[in-house]
């Protein structure tokens, strides 16, 4: 199983709502990422796990939440999310946190927000 | 703090035409570069990478690229394009005191006419 699976495909969400973004591998992969991806735009990092700890925060927003539960599960909490947050949301995985080692991507889940 | 360029933002060409996308990175030490690609619909995935070694790498597909260490370039290329290379393309590069941190070049929109 080579793939990183995230869901939902699609989330629509207001304002005032809390939902949650899930990513899942299970290649053993333990560097695990979350990029924000606008239309037309280049992926943005925004987090980064190494062995389930927190060791990026690209000063993201504290309406945006990551939690790493395991080695295999990689979640993003959205509260008070604004429109301008709509875009595409990226989870990749690499197998460690090296810097010669390629992310493989999931498919994303696109998130608008009314 | 590394920071990546794409000269073109939209090029369109024939099929079996040669492409050239260039890629120049700013930072001075030990870099680790990559070409992503991502088709229509379809998640990013890696056309090659680069670390050590021959400076000349060849991916899938039939793509090449070139790491010019004195032009801090990573330049991409295909002799000979086919309608299925209809994708973006994203230069992207880890430098190695920025850990695990990939940055993403602002992409290139290929089209490619039959």
């Amino acid at each position: 199983d080579t793939e990183v699976t995230q869901t939902p495909k699609h989330l629509v969400m207001g304002m005032t709502n809390k939902k949650s973004l899930k990513c899942e591998q299970h290649m053993g992969h333990r560097a695990m990422y979350w990029y924000k991806q606008k239309a037309k735009k280049p992926p943005e990092l925004m987090f980064v796990y190494s062995y389930e700890k927190l060791s990026i925060n690209e000063s993201v927003p504290s309406r945006f939440s990551p939690e790493c539960p395991n080695s295999s599960l990689l979640n993003l909490h959205l509260h008070a999310l604004q429109p301008e947050d709509s875009a595409l949301y990226l989870c990749a995985t690499r197998a460690y946190p090296s810097t010669n080692e390629k992310l493989f991507f999931g498919s994303g889940t696109q998130l608008s927000v009314l | 703090a590394q920071s990546v360029s794409q000269h073109n933002h939209h090029v369109i060409l024939s099929e079996a035409a040669s492409l050239e996308l260039g890629c120049n990175y700013s930072y001075g030490g030990t870099v680790n570069l990559f070409w992503y690609v991502q088709y229509p619909g379809q998640h990013l995935q890696l056309l090659l990478k680069y670390f050590s070694g021959d400076p000349l790498v060849k991916g899938i597909k039939g793509f090449e690229a070139e790491f010019i260490k004195s032009k801090f370039s990573f330049n991409l290329r295909k002799p000979s394009v086919q309608w299925s290379d209809t994708a973006e393309y994203f230069c992207a590069v880890n430098a190695g005191a920025a850990g695990n941190k990939l940055t993403f070049g602002g992409g290139t929109r290929v089209l490619v006419k039959p």
